[in-house]
């Protein structure tokens, strides 16, 4: 049973327009919502992350907006630029008994310019 | 700091023979991982470690085994490849407390024929 729903798979947006991916939970303990960006052959790597005591965080042109009560997240990047262009995982932390990293499935963005 | 490394980096092998994926920080983590990445199965975890000679099974540890002799390294085995781990490995580590950013290495594409 996947714990972190995420979608669309792909996605295409133009140059200057503005990506939007989603992803849904279930489990109500956890309590870290990262997102990372990976670059083809390359690693992933943390990109913005929020805890569910905020509706919303920005960072430059990157936006994670979060609702607790619907337990969905997403991220929005504004202004998109080819330099975009990569997959984006979002992640939720459970402690159980350590850090556990439940990852989306993935979406691979692509900004054509 | 060159963070998490990751030996090596390609590797092919036939079905039946072993393997070790190295994977290397130095930033201090406690805790270290070892995922998988499949097309549209974003992150999967194999094994994972809360500190120097502990380790303990993830989401998918059939047909592999691992060992944290030092803090600073944490070993990925494969017994007996087959075909079906076929697929990019990840490394990556984190502090036990926050932030909770989890540091990945740049992975191992394995392909088993």
């Amino acid at each position: 049973q996947q714990q972190v729903k995420q979608s669309p798979q792909s996605l295409i947006v133009q140059k200057g327009g503005i990506s939007i991916i989603n992803c849904a939970y279930e489990n109500t303990a956890f309590d870290y919502f990262p997102w990372y960006q990976q670059f083809p052959g390359k690693g992933p790597a943390l990109l913005i992350a929020i805890r569910p005591d905020v509706s919303e965080k920005k960072e430059g042109r990157f936006t994670i907006s979060f609702n607790k009560s619907a337990k969905q997240f997403s991220l929005h990047i504004m202004d998109s630029q080819p330099g975009d262009s990569a997959t984006y995982f979002c992640a939720a932390l459970g402690r159980d008994n350590f850090n556990k990293f439940y990852f989306g499935s993935g979406t691979k963005l692509n900004v054509k310019p | 700091n060159a963070g998490v490394t990751q030996t090596p980096k390609f590797r092919v092998l036939k079905t039946g023979q072993s393997m070790t994926l190295l994977c290397a920080q130095d930033m201090n983590h406690e805790y270290m991982y070892w995922y998988r990445q499949d097309p549209g199965m974003g992150l999967r975890l194999i094994h994972y470690s809360v500190g120097e000679g502990t380790t303990a099974k993830g989401e998918v540890p059939d047909g592999y085994n691992v060992s944290r002799l030092k803090k600073q390294n944490f070993l990925l085995g494969l017994e007996s490849a087959a075909p079906s781990q076929t697929s990019v490995y990840f490394c990556a580590s984190s502090l036990t407390g926050g932030p909770y950013e989890q540091y990945f290495g740049p992975g191992t594409r394995l392909t088993v024929t």
